[in-house]
């Protein structure tokens, strides 16, 4: 129920082609989806986020669409460019009581963008 | 300065062996976190902290223990470091008033046990 699966675990793109990466969840409170991405040697940071009641949410090169009724959401990388390379992790966030909120992240997906 | 500070970022230690990762962070927020990072295996929760008295395992929380120093500092501990938590650990904290939860995660911590 807390699961969320993320595909494909590793991605090559060529330079200026569009990357996905897909991720479905079952438990239907899920409240809010993130996506985080991860640099070499780096921690995870928030890239861009949805909530259920819209379905693509659009931040310069990136977009997350949200299907709702199929308990799926996906990034969209435009233009790739090789510094998007990293690793992407989706997530889905529940409302667990008294001010706490849970977190469930996919298993990530390596990106490399490719000149 | 990052605003959240991790140390180590590197130790090799041996089987046995207890191990300390210390993380301070600077942005102010109350919640505090541990992961554990492997590949293919994504990021997994350990333990978890939402102020100096509050201390909650995560889903792997086996062989770890913490201590929530001050609000902010957080350490893990390897009371007997094995194998198979050789693996990149990260610390996190988050703001309580953010409705969404984002972590704020430090660079990591990675350790080999041989």
């Amino acid at each position: 129920q807390q699961q969320v699966k993320q595909s494909p675990q590793s991605l090559i793109v060529q330079k200026g082609g569009i990357s996905i990466i897909n991720c479905a969840y079952e438990n239907t409170a899920f409240d809010y989806f993130p996506w985080y991405q991860q640099f070499p040697g780096k921690g995870p940071a928030l890239l861009i986020a949805i909530r259920p009641d819209v379905s693509e949410k659009k931040e310069g090169r990136f977009t997350i669409s949200f299907n709702k009724s199929a308990k799926q959401f996906s990034l969209h990388i435009m233009d790739s460019q090789p510094g998007d390379s990293a690793t992407y992790f989706c997530a889905a966030t529940v409302y667990s009581g008294a001010g706490s909120y849970q977190l469930t992240f996919g298993k990530g997906t390596k990106l490399s963008v490719i000149p | 300065d990052a605003d959240v500070t991790q140390t180590p970022r590197n130790r090799i230690t041996k089987t046995g062996k207890r191990i300390m990762l210390e993380c301070s962070q600077t942005k102010g927020h109350d919640r505090m976190y541990w992961y554990r990072q492997d590949p293919g295996l994504g990021l997994r929760l350990i333990y978890y902290s939402f102020d100096v008295k509050d201390i909650n395992k995560g889903e792997i929380s086996d062989g770890y223990s913490v201590s929530r120093q001050a609000q902010a500092k957080f350490s893990l501990s390897l009371e007997s470091a094995i194998p198979n938590q050789t693996a990149l650990y990260f610390c996190a904290t988050s703001d309580p008033w953010d409705r969404g939860g984002e972590l704020f995660f430090g660079e990591g911590s990675r350790l080999t046990v041989l």
